[in-house]
């Protein structure tokens, strides 16, 4: 099975731009978290979908938003960007896996985004 | 609210045990975790243990829980240089719920 894949894995981008980044889980996965990775504020819950319905949602400003498709492929939308946005934004999706008894997360590589 | 504490690094030497220590705020969390990033790598799932239980062990690894305490460690057995990595403590209440991870622990090997 392919492992979940993000695109771009890298990006720079100026300060008031937006982006749009996206996430395509491992096939059969109906659940798609999205996590901020800053080397100072550590590893950050930005939200979570599933079947297409945003079910948990971390502190994070309006700017920050996403969707997921009935394909339970997501995208992760940042509009007018800031510095202070320039992280790995890493995209997990997860199944709830009978033997584990745990829903377990697989992790994407992230994508690098830099904003100039 | 929710928080998890961890050091921010740890040295051990190759063929030590290492451990890495957590501590989280809500008392509430069902799930417990431990994830392995490896540099350039995304982040894999290393264990997990239930708030229903003390301890868990999987080959060099083993998870401790004192949920009085709300701590939690994992202990990394005969500690070699493919354990270079950072290890992120995490938690969550329920299984849909969102998963609140700490700020990783950097895990530097010495020869």
């Amino acid at each position: 099975k392919a492992g979940v894949t993000q695109t771009p894995r890298y990006l720079i981008k100026t300060r008031g731009q937006q982006v749009t980044l996206s996430c395509s889980p491992i096939s059969g996965h109906r659940s798609v978290s999205w996590y901020q990775q800053t080397p100072g504020q550590g590893l950050q819950f930005l939200f979570e979908y599933f079947s297409e319905t945003q079910r948990n949602k971390g502190n994070f400003p309006g700017r920050f938003s996403g969707r997921q498709f009935s394909n339970s492929r997501s995208e992760m939308n940042v509009s007018t960007l800031e510095l202070g946005d320039s992280a790995l934004y890493l995209c997990a999706s997860s199944i709830w896996e009978e033997r584990l008894s745990t829903d377990t997360q697989y992790f994407g590589p992230g994508t690098r985004l830099t904003v100039l | 609210g929710e928080d998890v504490e961890q050091s921010l690094f740890l040295s051990v030497r190759e063929g030590d045990s290492s451990v890495i220590n957590c501590t989280y705020t809500d008392s509430s969390s069902t799930y417990l975790y431990w994830y392995k990033q490896e540099p350039g790598a995304g982040l894999q799932l290393l264990t997990y243990i239930f708030s229903n239980m003390d301890m868990k062990q999987d080959q060099r690894l083993t998870v401790l829980l004192n949920k009085k305490d709300k701590h939690l460690s994992l202990r990394i057995a005969d500690t070699q240089t493919g354990d270079s990595a950072i290890y992120f403590c995490a938690e969550s209440i329920t299984r849909d719920d969102k998963i609140i991870f700490g700020k990783g622990t950097r895990l530097h090997i010495l020869p």
